[in-house]
């Protein structure tokens, strides 16, 4: 079974610009996650979808930062505008249900310059 | 809240040396507790896991013991191989609700022949 892809896997954009950045999960997982690792500290959790349903935002930093997950399968997480403390790996994850279940996808490094 | 503390890194060993990673945690309830990797390039990749007091998790010749009574889960490995070099995660996994993980910093491990 494909694995979770997330696209692109760099960007590197300026201050004031929008990034969008994508994840397809396992097929037929419900469960999708966001998560990001700004430089040398913990890989925060940011929100998680139930099919298209957003679950949990807790952790979005602020309203910069935008999910969405349309027809509950792919997921897009848009930043706009960027700041350069927005710069980190984002990591997507999937599941079927509990957490011991999750598959991690490559991440996406951001670097806003 | 929940949380994990983890060895700061980095941490560098001759091949076959013994390896241990600490890790601490927090946490209501009774969450699982894993140990990702995240190899050069790669993305994150579910190490190990134990879902219980004093289950212990095992994988690729690490292990990892669920202790209760000192909130521990430290990583070990018998004899390190230059191919462990990576940076290695603790994580605490929430039940219910949005089923979120708690990552620690990393600890950056570099093996050398």
């Amino acid at each position: 079974e494909a694995g979770v892809t997330q696209f692109p896997s760099h960007s590197v954009i300026e201050k004031g610009q929008t990034v969008t950045l994508r994840c397809d999960p396992i097929s037929g997982h419900d469960n999708l996650y966001w998560y990001r690792r700004v430089m040398g500290k913990e890989i925060k959790f940011l929100l998680h979808f139930v099919k298209e349903s957003k679950q949990d935002e807790s952790g979005m930093p602020n309203n910069r930062f935008l999910a969405e997950r349309t027809g509950g399968t792919y997921s897009t997480l848009k930043v706009q505008p960027a700041e350069l403390e927005d710069s980190g790996v984002y990591f997507c994850a999937s599941s079927q249900g509990a957490v011991r279940g999750y598959t991690f996808g490559s991440g996406t490094r951001l670097t806003v310059v | 809240g929940n949380s994990v503390t983890q060895m700061e890194g980095p941490v560098t060993l001759s091949e076959e040396a013994f390896l241990t990673i600490n890790c601490t945690y927090t946490a209501t309830g009774y969450p699982s507790l894993f140990w990702y990797v995240q190899y050069p390039g790669e993305g994150l990749q579910l190490l190990l896991k134990a879902t219980k007091a004093d289950d212990k998790g095992s994988n690729k010749g690490f292990e990892a013991t669920y202790r209760k009574e000192t909130t521990s889960f430290h990583l070990e490995k018998g004899s390190v191989q230059v191919s462990d070099s990576a940076v290695y995660f603790c994580a605490l996994g929430t039940q219910g609700g949005s089923e979120k993980l708690v990552f620690g910093k990393g600890t950056k491990l570099t093996v050398n022949p």
